[in-house]
C-alpha cells in the first residue's frame, strides 16, 4: 500500500516570511513519482512539480524550492519571501510505477497555507 | 485549448436518485481518475482507467460506478447516492501512469439531501 502524509493541516505566516510544507510517503515500489500540487482559493488543482524516484536533484523556481531526500521518504517544498497570492492548499502527491497498486495517484491531506499580510 | 471539461459543477440531489457526473479530456490522454476531496481527508481516488475499457478500484470506490468506452470520457455514476457521498469531486487525465502530471477538470460540488 501507498500513502502519504502531510502531517501540518495549517499553518499561518506573514508575508516575506519563509515557510517549509512537509511531505512524507511510503511505498513499497523502488520507482515512483512525487507531485506538488496547488489549490487556490478559486478552487482549480494547478501542478507545480514532479519529480522521480531516481531523480535526487533538488530543484528551485523562482520563489519555490523543493528537498527530495529518499533516505527519509520526504519531498519538501519551501516557499521563500512568501507572498499573499501564496495562499492556498497544497498537496503532495505519490504515483507508483508498477506493483500492485499500479496506476493508483495518491495524495496527502493537503496544507492550508494562510500568508497574512 | 487542451482541457478537461466536467459537469455539471454544481448538483444538488436527494437520495436515492441516480445521477451521472461526465468528465471528457481532448488531450488524448490514456490515464483518466476521479477523485473526491473533503475537508481534513485530502483528494481521495474514487476510480482510475488506464486505457480504453480498462478500470480500477481506487480507495474510496464504494456507491461509484465508473466506464470507459471510448478515450475521451470517463463518467462517473452514482447509482443510488447517499448523503455521505456529498463532497466536492473532481475528474484528471494524464498522458500515462509515468510521470505525466494530472491535468484536473474544474470540480462537481455534489450535495446529496
Amino acid at each position: 500500500a501507498q500513502k502519504v502524509t502531510q502531517a501540518q493541516t495549517e499553518i499561518s505566516v506573514v508575508e516575506k516570511e519563509d515557510v517549509t510544507l512537509d511531505c512524507v510517503y511510503e511505498t513499497r515500489d523502488t520507482t515512483y513519482y512525487l507531485f506538488w500540487y496547488k489549490q487556490p482559493p478559486s478552487g482549480e488543482l494547478v501542478f507545480l512539480i514532479r519529480r522521480n524516484s531516481f531523480d535526487e536533484q533538488n530543484e528551485i523556481s523562482g520563489r519555490y524550492s523543493w528537498n527530495f531526500q529518499k533516505s527519509t521518504s520526504s519531498f519538501n517544498f519551501t516557499i521563500t519571501a512568501s507572498q499573499v497570492v501564496d495562499s492556498a492548499v497544497y498537496f503532495c502527491a505519490l504515483r507508483n510505477a508498477g506493483g500492485t497498486s499500479y496506476g493508483k495517484l495518491t495524495f496527502g491531506q493537503g496544507t492550508i497555507l494562510t500568508v497574512h499580510p | 485549448e487542451a482541457q478537461v471539461t466536467q459537469n455539471p459543477r454544481y448538483l444538488i440531489t436527494v437520495t436515492g436518485k441516480k445521477l451521472t457526473v461526465t468528465c471528457s479530456q481532448n488531450m488524448n490522454h490514456e490515464y483518466m481518475s476521479w477523485y473526491r476531496q473533503d475537508p481534513g481527508l485530502g483528494l481521495r481516488q474514487i476510480y482510475y482507467s488506464m486505457n480504453v475499457e480498462v478500470t480500477d478500484k481506487g480507495d474510496v470506490p464504494e456507491g461509484y460506478k465508473v466506464s470507459r468506452k471510448e478515450k475521451r470520457n470517463f463518467p462517473l455514476i452514482l447509482e443510488s447516492p447517499s448523503p455521505n457521498q456529498t463532497s466536492l469531486y473532481f475528474c484528471a487525465s494524464s498522458r500515462g501512469t509515468d510521470n505525466s502530471p494530472l491535468h484536473f477538470g474544474n470540480g462537481t460540488r455534489l450535495t446529496v439531501t
